[in-house]
């Protein structure tokens, strides 16, 4: 079975411009979560999607958002790309309905550096 | 509000010895309880997750965690560290409906 896939796995940006990152969740799995992780820190809470629907969203500012399609698969989209926007993005897997009890699947990343 | 403090940002280790992360949280109602592993440049990989029942979790690699409610701890063990478990852990977090909230995680290192 494949797991959660991501791409690009790399990425260099200019400050300024937009960047879209994409995610493939397990077969089967209907929510997908992102998160961005910046050199020696933990995982950050971006957005969740369930059924295509926003179910959350941490605190970053309006220049991230993001959509999940039909076939569960989403994309990240940040504009206006700033320094510190730099980091490991890593995306989530879940079944959906109640989190805790199944875990979450991450995929590999997307390294984005903004130059 | 959902919260996780990991002691210590990072851990040696030698070889064969004892592998003891710890990690707190804090949280208005009943958690679910995870630690993952990080290598270089990669994603995130499931340990050990605790959602209920035995409160003594067994996880891949030979890794444990011991859910204690009274002590709100869910510490991480390894009774003999391999050259190979050095890695970057993570502890996290979650409840019903809410996403995962991490700690800062904990660099193991292990010398020969």
């Amino acid at each position: 079975d494949a797991g959660v896939t991501q791409s690009p796995t790399h990425l260099i940006k200019t400050r300024g411009q937009h960047v879209t990152l994409r995610c493939s969740p397990i077969s089967g799995h209907k929510s997908v979560s992102w998160y961005q992780q910046v050199l020696g820190q933990g995982p950050q809470f971006i957005f969740q999607y369930y059924e295509k629907e926003e179910r959350g969203r941490g605190n970053f500012p309006d220049r991230f958002s993001a959509r999940q399609f039909p076939n569960y698969s989403s994309e990240l989209n940040v504009n206006a790309l700033l320094l510190g926007d730099s980091a490991l993005y890593l995306c989530a897997s879940s079944l959906g309905g109640t989190e805790g009890g199944y875990g979450y699947t991450f995929g590999s990343g997307t390294r984005l550096t903004v130059v | 509000a959902q919260s996780v403090t990991q002691l210590g940002s990072h851990v040696s280790v030698s070889e064969g010895a004892l592998v003891l992360l710890r990690c707190n949280y804090s949280s208005s109602v009943p958690p679910y309880l995870f630690w993952y592993v990080q290598y270089p440049n990669q994603g995130l990989q499931l340990l050990l997750k605790y959602t209920t029942g035995a409160t003594l979790v067994k996880g891949i690699n030979g890794f444990e965690a011991e859910f204690k409610k009274s002590e709100t701890s869910f510490h991480l063990t390894k009774p003999s560290a391999h050259m190979s478990d050095a890695a970057e852990y993570f502890c996290a977090v979650t409840s019903g409906y809410s996403t995962l909230t991490f700690g800062k995680g904990t660099m193991l290192l292990v010398s020969p």
